[in-house]
């Protein structure tokens, strides 16, 4: 099984800093990876899919890189309904596998 | 517009049964895999089971497997989840989601609200 590893579990910042998170593999994933947005008491919302390509009507301030075993999800500028959990997941190999979630936070 | 809807979540003992479903509309429901992925109390998300189409290949996770069935039915357009051998580690918000394509290891880009297991004497 692929293990994900988010860091950090929490981030503290303000509206209009810059947030940056990491996802890392266990063994590569071939950029078959999609970052998710989940909100209290909502369903998550697919962000980005195959690494770095943006959902229909996600804002240009996401974005995301990576290959291999390591993934980076940027958001250029904090607003304040970004402040969230995010999950990757990879799909590369069964079974298909979570990050454990970073929480971005109001600082 | 696409839209799943999750019922049949319930208080339930160990050692029970539940049945899960999401009732699929919006797009062609024979066109697409479906998933199930479930989110437990202070802990993250957790990819449950996928469906192909035609329902011919199914996957499970290790936690789930043999104690949960995954299945549709394409007249209803309805996705479920036959839960047994229910543990209170089974508790959680469990969400179906419409896959990107036909692949039941595509992108997930639409979920329903989910439905709330509770496993506890």
């Amino acid at each position: 099984e692929i293990v994900l590893t988010q860091s950090p579990a929490t981030l503290s910042l303000s509206p209009g800093e810059r947030a940056t998170l990491s996802c890392r593999a266990s063994q590569s994933v071939s950029r078959s990876l999609d970052w998710y947005q989940q909100k209290p008491g909502q369903a998550p919302r697919l962000l980005l899919y195959d690494a770095s390509t943006r959902a229909t009507g996600i804002p240009a301030r996401f974005s995301g890189s990576g290959s291999g075993t390591d993934y980076t999800l940027t958001i250029s500028s904090l607003e304040p309904e970004d402040f969230a959990v995010y999950y990757c997941q990879q799909r590369s190999n069964w079974p298909l596998t979570f990050g454990g979630g970073t929480k971005v936070e109001i600082k | 517009e696409v839209q799943l809807l999750e019922s049949g979540g319930d208080l339930v003992q160990p050692g029970g049964s539940l049945r899960l479903s999401c009732a699929a509309s919006g797009f062609t429901f024979n066109n697409y895999a479906m998933t199930w992925v479930r989110l437990a109390p202070g802990k993250g998300l957790e990819w449950v089971s996928a469906i192909s189409p035609s329902g011919t290949n199914t996957y499970y996770a290790d936690s789930v497997k043999g104690r949960f069935t995954i299945s549709t039915d394409t007249s209803t357009n309805t996705l479920y989840l036959q839960m047994s051998s229910l543990r209170a580690e089974d508790t959680a918000v469990y969400y179906c989601a419409k896959n990107y394509n036909t692949n039941s290891h595509s992108t997930l880009d639409y979920w329903g609200q989910g439905t709330l297991v509770t496993v506890s004497s």
